[in-house]
């Protein structure tokens, strides 16, 4: 059964520092999805990963993806008030003939002035 | 281009009770799937339509049933309603069975359960 773990689970981190959250998962994807969750909210999606070795930047996050190692990383640089949320990667697999979403345990964000 | 749209937004059921959530897919789009979001944690797979078919299913029991419209909308349905049933319930839709391409997530439906 496919596992996605990310890490932290939590995260403090103060205006303008870097920081770099990691999502491990257990079985072979070559599609990996970071999504962003405000309190309450639904998903938005920030970036699909779709090759080992996808690099994708917006604004002050970049995410990446190593399929060989099984890991993806989101980068945080500067950071800012409004990056506070919690994140998720999702990886996809074949479920039968479907195609399902196996989301990580989350990483919440708080940034501090 | 019309997004993925839930009803209702909330809802407060009582144990034991039958509930049914609503979600219309993304114009174009023939696939929908359900997760399940408990307090705290990941979004869950409940099942996939494709078609009008069920086309995959997480670890639910059977009394989450589902069903998909002609018109490609969908619903959920909760028999036996349990305190642990509550959670945040998100659909999302894509095309051709979701594989290789993007789910989108509707707003969600915020199911207690008393």
């Amino acid at each position: 059964e496919l596992k996605v773990e990310q890490n932290p689970l939590f995260l403090s981190m103060q205006e303008g520092k870097n920081y770099t959250i990691y999502c491990n998962y257990s079985t072979t994807s070559d599609r990996l999805y970071w999504y962003r969750q405000d309190p309450g909210k639904s998903l938005e999606s920030l970036f699909v990963l779709l090759s080992n070795g996808a690099v994708k930047q917006e604004g002050r996050l970049m995410a990446s993806l190593d399929t060989k190692a099984r890991l993806s990383t989101l980068h945080i640089t500067a950071a800012v008030h409004d990056l506070s949320a919690t994140y998720f990667c999702a990886v996809v697999l074949r479920h039968g003939t479907a195609s399902k979403l196996t989301f990580g345990t989350g990483t919440r964000l708080q940034v501090t002035l | 281009e019309t997004g993925v749209t839930q009803s209702p937004t909330h809802l407060i059921k009582t144990r034991g009770q039958q509930v049914t959530l609503r979600c219309s897919s993304q114009s174009g789009h023939n696939t929908v799937s359900w997760y399940q979001q408990a307090l705290g944690q990941g979004p869950q797979f409940i099942f996939q339509y494709y078609r009008e078919e069920e086309n995959g299913r997480g670890n639910f029991p059977p009394r989450f049933s589902g069903l998909q419209f002609p018109n490609y909308s969908s619903e959920l349905n909760v028999n036996a309603l349990e305190l642990d049933d509550s959670a945040l319930y998100l659909c999302a839709s894509s095309l051709e069975g979701g594989f290789g391409y993007e789910q989108y997530f509707g707003p969600g439906t915020r199911l207690t359960v008393t």
